[in-house]
């Protein structure tokens, strides 16, 4: 089983869609983690993180972690077409390597 | 806001040649990374660094070295370059566990 599980995608929504995007993981020693957007042909761009279990919220996006299921979400209310980008997951363990370990990406389209 | 740049946005090479990639970060931060990104890959980590000159492999080191002489420049060196190399390579810079990104060098080797 890999350590991060993350749905491809691509994912297409109307604008003023919610997006639900999401991760599973299997180690249950991670303890921080973080959302990152990539756009095309750029690097990735950190969103969000988090190390408790419960949500957060910054503006249109909140990030959602449940522990007790290794799942992890980032919401995206009022989507708009500049959200287009590739959205990452990635999780640490606290107090060993700083190594990340990262999902796969998903490809969100927000159209207009 | 924390900084990363690389030296090249875009680099065509030969295989073959001996190519320098230069990453450098302007947070006074301990750990430096490098990863290449391919398609259906996700992004990988090739090596990483602690501190001034020291290094840890990551996932896929072989055709690749680094070297940090100062603690804001990390550099990627691909000794002799193949086409497999071809990818987009990023560099990360962290404090603590957030890692900051520059924007990646596009590196094609025909």
């Amino acid at each position: 089983q890999k350590e991060v599980e993350q749905d491809p995608g691509p994912l297409s929504v109307p604008e003023g869609a919610i997006v639900s995007l999401n991760c599973t993981y299997s180690n249950s020693a991670f303890q921080y983690f973080m959302w990152y957007r990539q756009y095309s042909r750029k690097g990735p761009e950190l969103l969000m993180y988090t190390y408790s279990s419960g949500n957060k919220e910054d503006g249109r996006f909140t990030a959602q972690v449940d522990k007790s299921s290794k799942y992890i979400s980032l919401f995206i209310r009022d989507s708009q077409p500049s959200d287009s980008a590739t959205y990452l997951c990635a999780i640490i363990t606290q107090g060993g390597s700083e190594k990340l370990v990262f999902g796969k990406g998903t490809k969100l389209t927000v159209n207009p | 806001d924390v900084k990363v740049t690389q030296s090249s946005r875009y680099l065509v090479k030969r295989t073959g040649e001996k190519v320098f990639l230069e990453c450098v970060q302007d947070m006074d931060h301990e750990n430096m990374f490098w990863y290449r990104q391919d398609p259906g890959l996700g992004l990988r980590l090739i090596y990483f660094s602690y501190d001034v000159k020291m290094k840890e492999k990551g996932d896929i080191p072989e055709g690749y070295s680094v070297s940090r002489e100062k603690k804001e420049r990390f550099s990627l060196i691909l000794e002799s370059a193949s086409t497999n190399q071809t990818s987009m390579y990023l560099c990360a810079s962290s404090g603590y566990y957030e890692q900051y990104f520059g924007p990646g060098t596009r590196l094609t080797v025909t």
